[in-house]
């Protein structure tokens, strides 16, 4: 069975501090998904990672995605209040079933 | 594009009722997929289909829980009857190939007294 952990589940840090949310997954795939979700409202796309080495950026948020160890990273830049919220990584397997899998979640708290 | 419909947004129910869920996907998109979302047990994949085809039911809870995809544009998960561990908030989210970056509708908010 597949499984997707993250860690931390929560995280509470400072504005202008820097924080990495760690996304593992215990089958093969080269496909890894971010999302956010603000309390109460839906989830929203933030990166599609296909391919092994694959890095995206947008503002503050950098992810990767290292396949051959079953490892995706959210790096976060300089927090600001505005990213708090709950991450989440998901993942496809390789298997061709597309079952697509969430993480656990990291609920972040930026501080000012 | 609208974007994923889902309705009700909010249902509160009692009991034993029977409850339908609807989502309406994005136009194009090959894969359907339903959640449920709670504190505990966090996003749980309920049934996805593939070309309005159910592909895996496994996270189906139980029997009183059904899934349909009549056609391309429009799917129903109905819970028959309810109880009030079926709380949650229930997600569908529409999925197009290759990416298969999902989008999800806002949820509905289901509540069983």
């Amino acid at each position: 069975e597949l499984k997707v952990e993250q860690n931390p589940l929560f995280l509470s840090m400072q504005e202008g501090k820097n924080y990495t949310i760690y996304c593992n997954y215990s089958t093969t795939s080269d496909r890894l998904y971010w999302y956010r979700q603000d309390p109460g409202k839906s989830l929203e796309s933030l990166f599609v990672l296909l391919s092994n080495g694959a890095v995206k950026q947008e503002g503050r948020l950098m992810a990767s995605l290292d396949t051959k160890a079953r490892l995706s990273t959210l790096h976060i830049t300089a927090a600001v209040h505005d990213l708090s919220a709950t991450y989440f990584c998901a993942v496809v397997p390789s298997s061709g079933t597309y079952k697509y899998i969430f993480g656990t979640g990291t609920r972040l708290k930026v501080l000012a | 594009d609208a974007g994923v419909i889902q309705s009700p947004r909010h249902e509160v129910t009692e009991m034993g009722q029977e409850v339908t869920l609807r989502c309406k996907p994005i136009s194009g998109h090959n894969s359907l997929f339903w959640y449920r979302q709670t504190m505990m047990r966090g996003l749980e994949l309920l049934i996805y289909f593939n070309n309005n085809v159910p592909i895996d039911d496994s996270g189906m809870p139980e029997d009183r829980f059904s899934a349909k995809m009549p056609n391309a544009s429009f799917s129903t998960l109905k819970i028959q009857p309810s109880e009030p561990r079926d709380s949650a908030v229930y997600f569908c989210a529409s999925i197009p190939i290759p990416t298969y970056e999902a989008f999800f509708g806002q949820g509905t908010r289901l509540t069983v007294v």
